[in-house]
């Protein structure tokens, strides 16, 4: 079965921390990796990934993907209160378009 | 350029009556994907649909749950005779022709069944 695995489950941290969140996969005809952040409601698209080693960055998050050990981490630093959010990991399938998501990392930036 | 809209934003039934959630993509976009959400979990894949086609619905129960994308109009989630299982929240996403995998979420539909 298919599957996509986040860690940690939460993550409580002070402004100002460096946070790495982790995804690893079992799937079958892998295709892409994204990653979204959900605050109180839509999850908002962040990066997809579908090579290994290119670094994708945006600001003070970036991500990247390991085909080989079959896991993508993203990176926040210089965290922020506004970071709060859940983090979620999602791998898209090669004969699907469908997305199979892990069940997030809840993120906690205090001041 | 509007994003994916969904409505109602709340929705509130009894044990035993319908639910209908409508999604209208991106402009631009043609494929929409339908996602549960329920509480503590992560989201679950129930369909996906190009216009007045269902290209995959593994993830649907089998019974009391359909979904169309007519070619005029937003696409409806149906959900007849609701059961208290079914509260949660059921996103939407779409995403363009050339690059399926790059979905955009809704802000969801909350659905509570008393």
């Amino acid at each position: 079965e298919d599957k996509v695995v986040q860690s940690p489950l939460s993550l409580v941290v002070h402004e100002g921390d460096t946070v790495t969140l982790n995804c690893s996969y079992e799937v079958t005809n892998f295709r892409s990796l994204l990653w979204y952040k959900q605050e109180k409601k839509a999850p908002t698209f962040l990066f997809m990934l579908t090579s290994s080693g290119i670094e994708k960055k945006s600001g003070r998050l970036s991500s990247i993907l390991d085909k080989k050990e079959l896991f993508s981490i993203l990176n926040i630093t210089a965290t922020q209160t506004g970071d709060s959010a859940i983090y979620l990991c999602a791998v898209g399938l090669r004969d699907t378009d469908k997305l199979i998501f892990g069940t997030g990392t809840r993120l906690q930036v205090f001041p | 350029n509007a994003g994916v809209m969904q409505n109602p934003r709340h929705l509130v039934r009894r044990r035993g009556q319908e639910a209908r959630l409508r999604c209208s993509p991106m402009k631009g976009h043609s494929h929409v994907y339908w996602y549960r959400q329920l509480p503590e979990e992560g989201l679950k894949f129930m369909v996906y649909l190009q216009k007045e086609n269902i290209i995959d619905e593994s993830g649907m129960p089998k019974e009391r749950f359909s979904a169309e994308f007519p070619k005029e109009g937003p696409s409806i989630l149906r959900i007849q005779q609701v059961v208290r299982g079914d509260s949660a929240a059921y996103f939407c996403a779409s995403s363009p022709p050339w690059s399926p995998y790059e979905q955009y979420f809704g802000p969801g539909t909350r659905l509570t069944v008393t």
